[in-house]
């Protein structure tokens, strides 16, 4: 079995801040995904990367920049941390064919001052 | 966009007792996914449907792409049960899921 790694587990930043969540996962899965889950909201959809070298925007991209290094590794910065933000990522991941199941990571939640 | 309404949005339940969580979609589904988040903010993977039933313990779930709603079934709940429950589903050839908003399950003794 594989492993979704997020770094860091909880992040707290400051307003105007730049910050930058990493996402690792040896799962060798082409497509990985970044979401945004507030309380009591659904999981919604930042970026996501179909294959390596692949950058899509998702429904809430704005505020946001993803950067696919390499298969395993996908990264999300928040461009300016908002005062009194405070919000888990979460970073998934699936195969491009066959089936279409995605694997969670633990999350990184997100406190801004 | 695609649409994905949960229901109910709050349930409670003693333990013992059995409900039915409930996706309802605006279009046609390839798969379904079911997730629990646990305390930490994790999404657990309960089950995934392209089609038909699965069971795993007391959990049950069910998909019927044409009727466009999935349903996750839970019986003799238990305290450790609760927590929020999320649905997620693709259209073919959509890289993009939608999640619904959740269901927050609160067991109670």
């Amino acid at each position: 079995g594989g492993i979704i790694t997020q770094t860091p587990k909880f992040l707290i930043g400051q307003e105007g801040q730049k910050l930058t969540l990493k996402c690792q996962q040896n799962f060798n899965h082409d497509t990985m995904y970044w979401y945004r889950q507030d309380s009591g909201k659904g999981l919604r959809l930042i970026y996501y990367s179909i294959t390596e070298n692949d950058l899509q925007k998702g429904d809430l991209s704005e505020g946001y920049d993803a950067s696919r290094e390499k298969k395993s590794s996908f990264s999300l910065t928040v461009t300016s941390a908002q005062k009194n933000e405070m919000a888990v990522f979460l970073c998934a991941s699936r195969p491009l064919g066959g089936g279409d199941e995605q694997y969670f990571g633990p999350g990184t939640r997100l406190t801004v001052l | 966009g695609d649409q994905v309404e949960q229901s109910p949005s709050a349930l409670s339940l003693h333990e013992g007792t059995g409900s039915a969580l409930r996706c309802n979609f605006t279009t046609t589904m390839r798969a379904v996914q079911w997730f629990r988040k646990n305390s930490r903010g994790s999404l657990i993977n309960l089950f995934y449907l392209a089609s038909g039933t699965k069971e795993n313990g007391r959990l049950k779930s069910a998909f019927d792409s044409k009727e466009r709603y999935s349903t996750l079934h839970i019986r003799d709940a238990q305290l450790e049960d609760s927590g929020t429950y999320f649905c997620a589903a693709r259209r073919g050839g959509n890289y993009k899921p939608t999640f619904g908003k959740g269901t927050s399950l609160v067991v109670h003794p």
